[in-house]
């Protein structure tokens, strides 16, 4: 694989069920990101990681948790679902500071949640 | 708060040029990005500022004047395939990335 893989692609989910997002990159980036993107809105930062082993809480966290057990995978999970986290989630990565902090992205996912 | 504000909609021909703008008002300043996103797929870059001026790639440039907090990208030889949704990013004191909702550019032949 090359650059950032997501999965699924799609999803339809009942609500007060849980849903974990995989998101994996091959590109030895340090940083990944997750975010939401919703119509009218701009990207919204869930959660991120600077690091392997660290995790931090963006704009929006509630309901949603994050691990980073290793540089490649960064899952976000949906511990008990609610129509309003219906939503495209983008994963994203980047390797540093100025224009080596470029974010890159994954195809992401598209929640249903009903 | 911090706030980031481009046009909804713009149009423009075939051929001809376009300038998106983008204000913004950030807790500090660590960069501004650029990103094209086609309807349906992920955000793709295209720009990164961070010194006052302008940067050109091909048929595409981006401005910045940081004290006015305001850029600008400049599209030029317009092609169907530019037709995309074009997102400004200001990257704030802490390092995160904050949003505009972006400007969806509509090409008419």
């Amino acid at each position: 694989i090359a650059g950032i893989t997501q999965a699924p692609t799609s999803q339809i989910l009942a609500a007060g069920r849980r849903m974990t997002l995989r998101c994996t990159q091959d590109m030895r980036h340090n940083a990944m990101y997750w975010y939401r993107q919703d119509l009218g809105l701009g990207l919204r930062l869930i959660h991120y990681s600077n690091t392997a082993g660290t995790t931090g809480k963006g704009e929006v966290p509630d309901g949603y948790s994050v691990s980073r057990a290793n540089t490649d995978d960064f899952p976000l999970t949906l511990a008990s679902a609610v129509p309003s986290q219906t939503s495209v989630y983008f994963c994203a990565s980047s390797a540093g500071t100025g224009e080596s902090g470029t974010q890159y992205f994954g195809p992401g996912t598209r929640l249903t949640v009903l | 708060g911090q706030n980031i504000d481009q046009p909804t909609e713009m149009t423009a021909t075939e051929g001809a040029i376009v300038q998106i703008n983008c204000t913004y008002q950030t807790s500090g300043f660590n960069g501004l990005f650029w990103y094209q996103q086609h309807a349906g797929e992920a955000p793709t870059f295209l720009s990164y500022n961070v010194l006052d001026g302008l940067e050109e790639k091909g048929r595409f440039s981006s401005f910045l004047s940081r004290s006015k907090g305001y850029s600008y990208l400049l599209l030029k030889e317009l092609q169907m395939k530019d037709s995309a949704s074009y997102l400004c990013a200001v990257r704030d004191s802490n390092y995160q990335l904050i949003w505009g909702a972006g400007t969806k550019l509509i090409i008419k032949p």
